[in-house]
Order: C-alpha cells, then sequence, then structure tokens
C-alpha cells in the first residue's frame, strides 16, 4: 500500500456520460501526476499538478478532460461526453523526492 | 519514434538465468531515469533508480549510457517472483514531464 488512494476503483459508463475520479495522494508530496493506461502499454502522461497549480498537460488531454486539485490536496479528473476509446486505467501518481507512488487506478469502461 | 522504447518480449527464461532489458529514449534534454516494475492488473512500483555511475540492489543492476541514449537493467539468479513487467521511465529536464516505456514482460519458469 502506497499511501495513494484513487476511488472508485472500477466505473462501467455508457457513450455520452461524463465521469469524475478521486485521487488522494499522501499529504506531505505537493507534486501529483494523472496517467492513463491502457493493455500493453506503459502509463502515459496526462497532467501534472505542483500543490494547487496545474503546470503540464498532455496533448493526449482534450477538451473533454479535466483536473483539478483544489487547496493543493485530493485532485479529481473529470471526462465529459465519455467515448468508448476513452475505456483505460486512469493512474493517479504522487511524487516525493524522486519516486513516484501510484494509486490503485480507476479501471473506466465505456459502453 | 517514440520518446522512450524498450525491448518488444516477452521475456521467457529459466530460475536462476540472468536477463538484460534494454530501453532507448530520443529527448537528450532527459534528466533522470527509472525502472519501474508492474505485476499484472496492479500499479506501477518503483524498482530503482538510475544513475550515471550505474548502481546495484541485491540482484539487479541497472546502468546508464548518456552518450548512446539507453538504460538498461539486468537481473542475476532470476527468481519466479521476477515475472513482472518492467517499465522504463525518464524524466525530462526542465519540466516534471515524466514517460513511460511500453513495458517489457519478463516470465521465469520454474
Amino acid at each position: 500500500d502506497t499511501g495513494v488512494s484513487q476511488n472508485p476503483r472500477h466505473k462501467i459508463t455508457k457513450r455520452g456520460q461524463n465521469v469524475t475520479f478521486r485521487c488522494d495522494p499522501i499529504s506531505e508530496h505537493n507534486r501529483l501526476y494523472w496517467y492513463r493506461q491502457t493493455l500493453g502499454q506503459g502509463p502515459e502522461f496526462l497532467t501534472y499538478f505542483q500543490n494547487e497549480a496545474q503546470l503540464e498537460k498532455s496533448r493526449l488531454l482534450s477538451d473533454r478532460f479535466s483536473a483539478e486539485r483544489p487547496k493543493g490536496s485530493f485532485s479529481t479528473l473529470e471526462i465529459q461526453r465519455t467515448e468508448q476509446g476513452d475505456s483505460a486505467m486512469y493512474l493517479c501518481a504522487n511524487q516525493g523526492a524522486d519516486t513516484q507512488y501510484f494509486g490503485p487506478g480507476t479501471r473506466l469502461t465505456v459502453l | 519514434r517514440k520518446e522512450v522504447e524498450q525491448d518488444p518480449g516477452p521475456f521467457n527464461v529459466p530460475e536462476g538465468a540472468t536477463v538484460a532489458f534494454n530501453c532507448t529514449y530520443s529527448n537528450s534534454a532527459s534528466q533522470s531515469f527509472f525502472w519501474y516494475r508492474q505485476d499484472c492488473r496492479k500499479e506501477p512500483k518503483l524498482l530503482m533508480s538510475v544513475y550515471s555511475s550505474g548502481n546495484e540492489d541485491g540482484r539487479f543492476t541497472a546502468q546508464l549510457n548518456r552518450a548512446s541514449q539507453y538504460i538498461s537493467l539486468l537481473i542475476r539468479d532470476s527468481k519466479l517472483s521476477d515475472s513482472a513487467t518492467y517499465l522504463c521511465v525518464v524524466l525530462f529536464t526542465g519540466g516534471f514531464k515524466t514517460i513511460f516505456g511500453a513495458g517489457t514482460r519478463l516470465f521465469v519458469k520454474a
């Protein structure tokens, strides 16, 4: 257990619906990442926060995706108007020193 | 070309074997390098950082060659429990963008 938690662990939704995932990081680590991972691939970088500031976003993060980290604590990732191609594991990672500690991920299935 | 590329897998080796993975990166501005391990349906976990001078942790040895832009991971005396996917990770200078390779699957057989 890395101390990073994610909810929900699984989400099944219909195409076109909005979904929101939550990540609760280790409190003393101020850097937070979101990744997306599909079968047979490594995690793909989506976005990065330092405290509450979103400092970097991947081109993978289309307009349908938004991430927030109010107060520099927990973070949310919202996907609007989901598409079947959004089906993946969404991983949150919290960085302390050089190490990224990953949460267990939220597996999204879009029907 | 992908920014981080790894040996295609899977690697199937017997217990006790030595196995080596390579990873190449394309951006010379890369700053830090790591190997992560990911078990099936689990999150990635740091295996070891990779330092310019090379580093060793028990049966695992990591090396970095900046001139040729590759890193390697050597596993000696393979155990069944080493079966996993090994992910090469690069952190780029000037930002915090972290790029993962697609991973190399290792199966260690009894």
